[in-house]
């Protein structure tokens, strides 16, 4: 079965402190995997995807086979990452996205 | 604003009415995905097509849920006799030829 799982729902740091925001992942094969992020009152947005190994907005995420984790991190949180962050998988010719519970990211000034 | 739209945005009805959502996606993007996401939770998969076919159903879309995308263009999803438990923001994404889902804002369906 595949499934994300986001352990905080909840995370509050200082603005310039360091963020990490948790994703693990079960899936059998070799998943494609996505943060998606959701900015108040805006739709769902791609943030990141593994594949393309880039940095967005200064965050980054590196994908862990052996720990099936794909946390998120950025050295020094701004205000504006202050949103609702989906980590989310895809399995390998699937189409569709299989989602987190989210974690509520505040960045607190 | 060229990117997914969902009509309504906002849908109240009460419980045993049918209610109809429309998507209609970028315009060039061949696959659409309804998903549902209820509070707390993250987006759930409902189904998706390409063009017009649809190629996948979630076990959650139970039969009184129907979704077409006739002309492989804009997409309906119609919920029958709806429920309680039906209150959800219902979501639309669609997919070119890349990975990106680019979603929609939603319609969020409030069943009393």
């Amino acid at each position: 079965a595949q499934r994300v799982t986001q352990p905080e729902k909840l995370l509050s740091v200082f603005k310039g402190a360091p963020v990490e925001l948790k994703c693990n992942y079960s899936y059998s094969g070799s998943p494609e995997l996505f943060w998606y992020v959701q900015y108040s009152r805006q739709r769902l947005q791609l943030l990141l995807r593994h594949i393309s190994r880039e940095s967005i907005k200064g965050f980054t995420a590196d994908l862990n086979k052996g720990e099936t984790s794909f946390h998120l991190k950025k050295p020094f949180a701004q205000e504006e990452d202050s949103a609702m962050y989906y980590c989310a998988l895809k399995g390998q010719g699937a189409q569709k996205l299989v989602f987190g519970q989210g974690t509520r990211l505040t960045i607190n000034p | 604003d060229t990117g997914v739209s969902q009509d309504p945005r906002h849908k109240i009805t009460k419980r045993g009415q049918n209610v109809t959502f429309r998507c209609d996606p970028i315009s060039e993007h061949n696959r659409l995905y309804w998903y549902r996401q209820t509070l707390g939770q993250g987006p759930e998969f409902l189904t998706y097509f390409q063009n017009e076919a649809q190629l996948e159903k979630s076990r959650l879309l139970s039969d009184r849920f129907s979704a077409e995308r006739p002309k492989g263009s804009f997409s309906t999803l119609e919920i029958q006799r709806t429920e309680q438990g039906d209150s959800a923001m219902y979501l639309c994404a669609s997919t070119g030829g890349g990975a990106e889902a680019f979603f929609g804002q939603g319609t969020r369906l409030t069943v009393v």
